[in-house]
Formats: C-alpha cells, sequence, structure tokens
C-alpha cells in the first residue's frame, strides 16, 4: 500500500500569512493526489483536484502544487474562515487503492 | 451539484451489522462511482470501497474486503454500505462521497453526504 506522510501535523499563522503543507508519498503517484478541507462537524471540502487543479468555487488564494512523491498546498493569504483541518489524498485505480493523510490543523496566532 | 442524503445515526452491539443508506438527488446516479469513507472521533479519514453503478461491482481495500459490501440501486438513486462483525473500533462518522469525473472509480471527492454516526457499543 502506498503511504503519504503528511507535515506539518499542526500550524498557527497569523492573518495575511502564506501558509503551507507538504505530503510525501511512499512512491511515484504521478499527479493522482486531492487536497480537502474539513471544519468541525462537516463533511470534507474538495479544494484541489490532480495535485494542481483549483476545483469550481474554490478561491484562488488556495493553490496545490508537486507530482510523483512530494506535492505542496498553499494558501497565499490566510483568512479566518480558512481555520479548519486540510487532508491529501491520493489515489490510484489500477488496483483501486486511496489513502488520506494524516492532517494539518490549521489556528490563527 | 448533486445531493448525497444518508440514513440517520444508529447504535449496534458488537458482533452485529449496519446498513447506511446514500441517496443521491440528480440524473447522473449510474455514471459517477460513489465510494464510502469513515471517521473515527478525532481521526482522520479511511477510505472502504466504492461502487460505479453502471458497472455494477463495487472495490474493496484489503484490509475491508469480506466485512463490507457495496451495493447501488439504480431505480432509487441509492447506495448501500453494509458492515459486519462491528467491534467497539469502528465507532465512527460513516460518510459516503461521489467522485467529481464520470466513469471513475477513485478521483477526488465533490460531494458528500452529511455523514452517519454509527457507534457501536455492549
Amino acid at each position: 500500500d502506498i503511504q503519504i506522510t503528511q507535515s506539518p501535523s499542526s500550524l498557527s499563522a497569523s492573518v495575511g500569512d502564506r501558509v503551507t503543507i507538504t505530503c510525501q508519498a511512499s512512491q511515484d503517484i504521478r499527479n493522482f493526489l486531492n487536497w480537502y478541507q474539513q471544519k468541525p462537524g462537516q463533511a470534507p471540502r474538495l479544494l484541489i483536484y490532480d495535485a494542481s487543479n483549483l476545483q469550481t468555487g474554490v478561491p484562488s488564494r488556495f493553490s496545490g502544487s508537486g507530482s510523483g512523491t512530494d506535492f505542496t498546498f498553499a494558501i497565499s493569504s490566510l483568512q479566518p474562515e480558512d481555520i479548519a483541518t486540510y487532508y491529501c489524498q491520493q489515489y490510484d485505480n489500477i488496483p483501486p487503492g486511496l489513502t488520506f493523510g494524516g492532517g494539518t490543523k490549521v489556528e490563527i496566532k | 451539484q448533486v445531493q448525497l442524503v444518508q440514513s440517520g445515526a444508529e447504535v449496534k452491539r458488537p458482533g452485529s451489522s449496519v446498513k447506511v443508506s446514500c441517496k443521491s438527488s440528480g440524473d447522473t446516479f449510474s455514471t459517477y462511482a460513489l465510494n464510502w469513507l469513515r471517521q473515527a472521533p478525532g481521526q482522520g479519514l479511511e477510505w472502504l470501497g466504492g461502487i460505479l453503478p453502471i458497472f455494477g461491482t463495487p472495490k474493496y481495500p484489503q484490509n475491508f474486503q469480506g466485512r463490507v459490501t457495496i451495493t447501488a440501486d439504480e431505480s432509487t438513486n441509492t447506495a448501500y454500505m453494509e458492515m459486519t462483525s462491528l467491534r467497539s473500533e469502528d465507532t465512527a462518522v460513516y460518510f459516503c462521497a461521489r467522485v467529481n469525473v464520470r466513469l471513475s472509480l477513485l478521483r477526488g471527492f465533490d460531494s458528500w453526504g452529511q455523514g452517519t454516526l454509527v457507534t457501536v457499543s455492549s
């Protein structure tokens, strides 16, 4: 099984700061990686799909990059409504498999 | 965007089974895969398996093979997830989620059900 290591597990930043989260896969997953935001008591929300594509309706301050084994998610200017836990998720269809990173809890300093 | 509505919370005894439903709105049920995931209290997300209704054959990760059964009823646009031999560690919120691309079992999940809390307790 492919393992995903997400870091950091938590971070604290000020409003307006640039925030970055990384995920590293245990083997080459091409660009088969997505990013989600989850607020307490809610289902996750898809922000970025296939490593770098912004999901429809998601603010442009969110972005993703990377391919192969190393991926980065960024919030260019942290807003109060961005307080949440963020997860990366890798997938493959042959054979079918899907795992999530451990999550990053983002808080306002 | 499609709406996914799940059945209500369940309380189950260890060793029993639970079946959770997920009803999809709209007319694209058959060609978009529905997957099931769960999240234990304070924990991360775990994939339980998925199904592309037009093909009908579900896929599961190895650690849930034989204990989870996923089905889809195209006549009612409803997917189901049944889990057997429940234990306390199965206490979690169970989500259904739809893939964002037609005819692909796995990709990004752009629509989610509201979640169903399953509590396993004696």
